[in-house]
């Protein structure tokens, strides 16, 4: 059964940068019928979609953050990672990795990581 | 963006009774060509990730009770629990994939009565 877990710092200082993985079990990143995206969760607010990737290397962002986005794949390590530039408070979140089908842009998110908080403070 | 809207914020329902929670969307998730509701339905327990229910919405992913039913079209779209467990206590999230990027509503808290 795929799993997808999450590792990074939990804490990082304003303005630097954020870098997460996302590590597969159970499955590989290969697989030519998903994506794997990115999404966060504010503490106690809703759910934002980051950015997607392929493991050909080709990538959906979310306009709201593109310019600081970006996503990777290392299809050595079954893994995807993600960097946040220049965060602040605002970036301040539970960091979910997950898995989509791909129909002409992202659909439902059907796996899961547990999911990382990232706390932005100096 | 697409902006999706869930009422109510908070819903409180006694044991085996119907739980109903609605969302809708600013535009239309419904493609013609194929007949489809690009609108799914995840349910959010505390310290857990969100776990998927429904998509096409009303396609049961595999595993989901059968007490769970998705319906609607177009724009205005329903998640019904026929019969609470207290098992169901959680936040629900609906999310529309008609565009990118995709976008969840505000959640709904479901609490026992």
């Amino acid at each position: 059964q795929l799993q997808l877990q999450e590792s990074g710092p939990g804490l990082v200082q304003p303005s630097e940068t954020l870098s997460l993985t996302c590590t597969l079990s159970g499955g590989s990143i290969t697989s030519r019928n998903y994506y794997w995206g990115w999404i966060r969760q504010p503490p106690g607010k809703g759910l934002e979609w980051i950015g997607s990737i392929f493991y050909r290397g080709s990538t959906y962002d979310n306009p709201s953050l593109k310019s600081r986005v970006t996503i990777s794949v290392d299809t050595s390590k079954n893994q995807f990672s993600l960097t946040v530039t220049s965060v602040t408070a605002a970036d301040t979140a539970v960091y979910y990795c997950a898995r989509h089908e791909y129909s002409s842009g992202p659909t439902w998110f059907d796996a899961w990581g547990q999911g990382t908080l990232v706390t932005v403070s100096s | 963006d697409i902006v999706m809207t869930q009422s109510p914020d908070s819903l409180a329902v006694s044991l085996g009774e119907r739980a109903t929670i609605n969302c809708k969307s600013s535009q239309s998730v419904f493609y013609s060509s194929n007949n489809k509701n690009y609108l799914a339905w995840y349910q959010q327990k505390p310290g857990q990730p969100p776990k998927l229910l429904i998509y096409w919405a009303s396609s049961r992913e595999s595993g989901v009770p059968d007490r769970f039913s998705g319906s609607g079209s177009v724009t205005d779209f329903t998640l019904t629990i026929s019969s609470l467990q207290a098992e169901d206590v959680a936040v629900y999230y609906c999310q529309q994939y008609y565009r990118t990027p995709p976008t969840f509503g505000q959640g709904t808290k479901l609490e026992i009565k």
